[in-house]
């Protein structure tokens, strides 16, 4: 089955300890996302990548960067994790950025930063 | 600024029939998306609406009117498997995914 898979499902980092978060996909879709959530909020966009073009989104802490080696694999480094940083991060993509296109979900890994 | 509203909680009862309402103000509209996510797991598509009118999709339908800024979900026949979380996310003239935080559904037996 073609999907977006998240690994790991749960990551225990150290506070400033950096850690790095991986999403992969079987879809062939040009953009990936990655949008981190906190308990009964929204989810919020980092960034996006469409192809190979990296859109980062202007409230996003420098401290959040990201890798998208090939079109399968994206990866979320956080650089030093404080504890403000504990959340569901979730990966997303979608085939393409225009209206209609849905965008489907992996799994998400649940971050805690001790 | 961009803003979607809908509210925080709603109960209802096992085999009955809620409507979960979405309110937007955003830049531009390129669609309507509902998702459901359970505790703790991602969210999954449910619905895309772009233009006015109802969709049905089985249990689930949605609806929008652009010239209000409104939106509803309506679940039929209502499952124990149904309690979750609901998003309403708007796509603006950017095409940006602007999201909701999600209405909490408790069903009762």
């Amino acid at each position: 089955d073609a999907m977006v898979i998240q690994n790991p499902r749960y990551q225990v980092t150290q506070f400033g300890k950096p850690v790095t978060l991986s999403c992969s996909q079987t879809l062939n879709h040009n953009v990936m996302y990655w949008y981190q959530q906190k308990s009964s909020q929204a989810p919020k966009l980092l960034f996006h990548y469409y192809d190979k073009d990296f859109n980062n989104e202007a409230d996003t802490p420098d401290n959040f960067q990201s890798r998208r080696p090939n079109t399968s694999f994206c990866f979320l480094d956080i650089r030093s994790p404080g504890l403000g940083d504990a959340a569901m991060y979730l990966c997303a993509t979608s085939r393409d950025s225009g209206g209609a296109e849905t965008q489907y979900f992996g799994p998400g890994t649940r971050l805690l930063v001790l | 600024g961009q803003n979607i509203d809908q509210p925080t909680e709603m109960t209802a009862t096992e085999g009955a029939i809620v409507q979960i309402n979405c309110t937007y103000q955003t830049s531009g509209f390129n669609g309507l998306f509902w998702y459901q996510q359970h505790a703790g797991e991602a969210p999954t598509f449910l619905s895309y609406n772009v233009l006015d009118g109802l969709e049905e999709k089985g249990r689930f339908s949605s609806f929008l009117s652009r010239s209000k800024g409104y939106s509803y979900l309506l679940l039929k026949e209502l499952q124990m498997k149904d309690s979750a979380s609901y998003l309403c996310a708007v796509m603006d003239s950017n095409y940006q995914l602007i999201w909701g935080a999600g209405t909490k559904l408790i069903i009762k037996p």
